[in-house]
């Protein structure tokens, strides 16, 4: 599986955007990329996945250059509700998902 | 549905004891996970089932440590006996068969402290 590297923490200003850049050098023909968001005293959640360009949900963007060696999770005007570690994910869709390794991600603090 | 649901919330108990930890996965998941979470080493993966029989158990760290399924609406994580390098916060999630959109279905956790 492809190891990531992402930055510990980061810290923000309510409204502002938010990108956390992860990378992942060795990332594989059938790999795709995972952003998982962790609350205090919950258990990580679902944000976003693609494989290339760009994916936009509800919640947030992803961007995926044409190497993939790396990613961007971009939160657009954040609030102190988003206030979260954030982890990077990769790995293969059908096969070997299950051991997708969280490491210990990027603490994203937001302060008024 | 109600989620992934995971019992106690918090368990506080002496060095020895044998502790007993339990999650009801989403209902119609195939696939069950136990991951242990510290501030040194982040979230790791100790054991998975797919459709109740473990598949990899290979992030288990001791043979103090056992996982079972008796059926697909249940599982259980043991430690016995619990020392204090024990403590941590235990994830239980479940997932649906691998297809185009895997996501793991984490529970709130159980905060376990071996004094």
């Amino acid at each position: 599986l492809a190891k990531t590297t992402q930055p510990i923490s980061m810290d923000s200003y309510e409204g502002q955007e938010v990108n956390i850049t992860c990378s992942h050098n060795n990332i594989a023909t059938n790999d795709y990329i995972t952003w998982y968001q962790q609350f205090p005293s919950q258990g990580p959640r679902f944000i976003i996945q693609g494989y290339k360009t760009k994916v936009t949900n509800e919640v947030a963007s992803l961007f995926i250059p044409a190497d993939r060696k790396s990613s961007t999770l971009s939160l657009p005007r954040v609030s102190l509700s988003d206030t979260a570690v954030y982890y990077c994910l990769v790995g293969p869709m059908n096969t070997g998902f299950q051991k997708l390794v969280f490491g210990t991600g990027t603490r994203l603090l937001v302060s008024p | 549905d109600a989620g992934v649901i995971q019992s106690p919330r918090h368990e506080v108990t002496e060095m020895g004891q044998e502790v007993t930890l339990r999650c009801k996965p989403i209902s119609g998941h195939d696939y069950l996970f136990w991951y242990r979470q510290t501030m040194m080493r982040g979230l790791e993966l100790l054991i998975y089932f797919n459709n109740n029989v473990p598949i990899d158990d290979s992030g288990m760290p001791e043979d103090r440590f056992s996982a079972k399924m008796p059926n697909a609406s249940f599982s259980t994580l043991k430690i016995q006996p619990s020392e204090p390098r024990d403590s941590a916060v235990y994830f239980c999630a479940s997932s649906l068969d691998p297809g185009q959109h895997e996501k793991l279905f984490f529970g709130s956790g159980t905060q376990l402290s071996v004094l």
